[in-house]
């Protein structure tokens, strides 16, 4: 069974500038997250997906946006780039419907803002 | 929200010695908290898991306790081997729902051969 596909995986952008970032779930897995992870700040929640709608949003600017597909299929996008941004984006899936909800996490994409 | 804090942030033991990482919550309706393991260049994994209603569980070398009144859970590795070095994240979340997982900052382990 494929696991969660992030692309592209690494990426170089200047200040201003935007980015889009894709991740493919695990096949049957309905739900996407999104993270953002930097030295110091662990794993910040972005926002979650269901069946195509948003259903949690962490705190982070309205640069941040995401959506899904009919496939499951999640992108995210950031606007307006800031040095700030720079960081591994991880996305994860899981099967909806289970109690616990185990996340499965693809290899992120390391985005450097210059 | 919820909020889990994490230390020590960074973790140096030798090989064969233990190893424990803490974690604090502060949202009482958290009753679900996995532990997940990051190796360099890849995503977190879910190691080991435990649920409000469990005070301990064990699987092989590791280790989770929770002690729910305090809102503490720890981590334990025994019998540390170098393949254990990568950075473990705690995390909590309420189960049912729309609920979100919240992580913890992030221990990197590193273990001396």
């Amino acid at each position: 069974k494929a696991g969660v596909t992030q692309t592209p995986r690494y990426l170089i952008k200047t200040r201003g500038q935007q980015v889009t970032l894709s991740c493919s779930p695990i096949s049957g897995h309905r739900s996407v997250s999104w993270y953002q992870q930097t030295p110091g700040q662990g794993l910040q929640f972005l926002f979650e997906y269901f069946s195509e709608t948003q259903r949690n949003k962490g705190n982070f600017p309205g640069r941040f946006s995401g959506r899904q597909f009919s496939n499951s299929r999640s992108e995210m996008n950031v606007s307006t780039l800031e040095l700030g941004d720079s960081a591994l984006y991880l996305c994860a899936s899981s099967l909806a419907g289970t109690e616990t909800g185990e996340l499965f996490f693809g290899e992120g994409s390391r985005l450097t803002v210059l | 929200g919820e909020n889990v804090e994490q230390h020590p942030s960074t973790l140096s033991v030798q090989e064969g010695d233990s190893a424990v990482i803490k974690c604090t919550y502060s949202d009482s309706a958290s009753n679900y908290f996995p532990w997940y393991k990051q190796e360099l260049g890849k995503g977190p994994q879910l190691i080991i898991d435990i649920r409000s209603n469990v005070g301990e569980k064990k699987d092989q070398r590791i280790a989770v306790t929770l002690n729910k009144t305090a809102k503490h859970f720890s981590l334990h590795i025994t019998e540390t081997q170098p393949e254990d070095s990568a950075v473990y994240f705690c995390a909590a979340k309420a189960t049912g729902g729309y609920q979100k997982v919240t992580f913890g900052i992030g221990t990197k382990l590193q273990v001396i051969p």
